[in-house]
């Protein structure tokens, strides 16, 4: 069975200091990865994927992630908050095989100035 | 080309009464998902289509909720009979998909409020 679990629902950070957003799956296959920003009254954005390429994964906007398959992890990591990054980021996982997504509960990063 | 579509942005309703939200997916996507985002809450699954198969109904929370995809492509979620607990934002998303890993695009979603 596939789950997500975002392991913090909140995180607060200062602008200019780095962020880490922690995210741990379960898989029976081969996973592909996702984490989307959901910033407030807007829609869902893919931030970044990972798919069975190289295992450190660069997005938008200075977001990464690294794949650490015996970590189960996928976590997201950024250097220098912007307090434009102030949103909710998911992380999701996806069966290769299958077309279905599962989805962690999110978690809210807050940006002080 | 175009994004995810979604109709209408906001609906406000009178529980009892009965809701079609609507979605139009991304021209030649074969996958089309919905969701529900209650608020400060996280993403449900809702319902899953694929191409031609049968859909994939196991998140669909009750019998009040049904959702057909007409030709692959326009898909309408019916919400029958509305309660206050329906109200949330809905969302739809479009992915293409012969096999997994591919992203998922994400509709502006449905916001609705069940008076």
């Amino acid at each position: 069975a596939q789950s997500v679990t975002q392991l913090d629902s909140h995180v607060s950070v200062s602008e200019g200091t780095p962020v880490l957003l922690r995210c741990n799956y379960s898989s029976s296959y081969s996973p592909s990865l996702f984490w989307y920003v959901q910033h407030p009254n807007k829609g869902l954005q893919l931030l970044l994927k990972y798919t069975s390429a190289a295992t450190l994964v660069k997005g938008i906007n200075g977001f990464e992630a690294e794949f650490k398959k015996s970590e189960t992890s996928f976590h997201l990591t950024k250097p220098s908050a912007h307090m434009s990054d102030a949103a909710e980021y998911f992380c999701v996982v996806s069966e290769r095989n299958f077309n279905k997504f599962y989805f962690g509960s999110g978690t809210k990063l807050n940006v002080k100035p | 080309g175009a994004g995810v579509s979604q109709s209408p942005s906001n609906k406000v309703t009178e529980k009892g009464k009965d809701v079609e939200l609507r979605c139009d997916p991304i021209s030649g996507h074969t996958a089309l998902y919905w969701y529900r985002q209650s608020l400060g809450q996280g993403l449900e699954f809702l319902i899953y289509f694929q191409g031609n198969s049968a859909p994939d109904k196991s998140g669909l929370p009750s019998d009040r909720f049904s959702a057909e995809r007409t030709g692959g492509s326009v898909s309408t979620l019916t919400i029958q009979r509305t309660q206050q607990e329906d109200s949330a934002v809905y969302l739809c998303a479009s992915s293409f998909a012969l096999l997994g890993g591919n992203e998922q695009f994400f509709g502006p979603g449905t916001r609705l409020t069940v008076l």
